[in-house]
């Protein structure tokens, strides 16, 4: 069955950049979208972008547009989520997840990452 | 962009009881891009409903899912004690909507 699994925890400085890794097995890696969502603590789910393997195109929420970049490795079925300038409101466990068959719902998820920023 | 809201924020009820939780969009959605997500503290989401209607592998037949347009709906039919969690619904795969709090009254 499908599997995700993300990278370690990460503590970063304001300012500086986080890059989190979703290596997936299982299925076919290319032709199903990868998303990222995060989840700043008690608060709700937040979509950041996606991307499709195969097309090597991502779509960015627009809140994020200029602040994340979203690739896929097909070599190695890993996804990566870059996301700079980070502040404090950017600590949150970040997800991926897959689409789940042809509809765009996201039917498979990483155990998330959290990501903390503080000086 | 489409916004989602979701109603009630919390809804306190009893195990066997039904739950109707509501979601909202901003301009209408198409059905097929509709999905709800289940939950749990410590956890990471888990997808029940897509299509709007369709139940994701493993769900099981009381939870339910109806609507169109801009007005959707999950049904629980019978509270189960490892319902009590937190319900979102996302449409075309990218925003969500606030969540629905289902606790135990």
């Amino acid at each position: 069955q499908v599997q995700l699994v993300q990278s370690g925890a990460e503590v970063k400085k304001p300012g500086s950049s986080v890059k989190v890794s979703c290596k997936a097995s299982g299925g076919t890696f290319s032709s199903y979208a990868i998303s990222w969502v995060r989840q700043a603590p008690g608060q709700g789910l937040e979509w950041m972008g996606r991307i499709i393997p195969i097309l090597g195109i991502a779509n960015y929420a627009q809140k994020f547009q200029g602040r994340v970049t979203i690739t896929a490795d097909k070599s190695t079925s890993t996804a990566y989520m870059e996301l700079s300038s980070l502040r404090s409101e950017d600590t949150a466990v970040y997800y991926c997840a897959r689409q789940y068959s042809s509809s765009w719902s996201l039917g498979y998820w990483g155990q998330g990452t959290l990501v903390t920023v503080s000086s | 962009e489409i916004v989602l809201t979701q109603s009630p924020g919390t809804l306190s009820l009893s195990p066997g009881e039904r739950a109707t939780l509501s979601c909202r969009a901003s301009q209408s959605v198409s059905s097929s891009y509709l999905a709800w997500y289940q939950q749990k503290p410590g956890q990471a989401p888990r997808l029940l409903i897509y299509g709007a209607s369709s139940r994701a592998t493993g769900i099981p037949d009381r939870f339910s899912g109806s609507g169109s347009g801009t007005d959707f709906t999950l049904t629980i039919s019978r509270l189960e004690p490892e319902d009590f969690a937190v319900y979102y619904c996302q449409q075309y795969g990218s925003s969500f909507g606030p969540g629905t709090k289902v606790d135990i009254k």
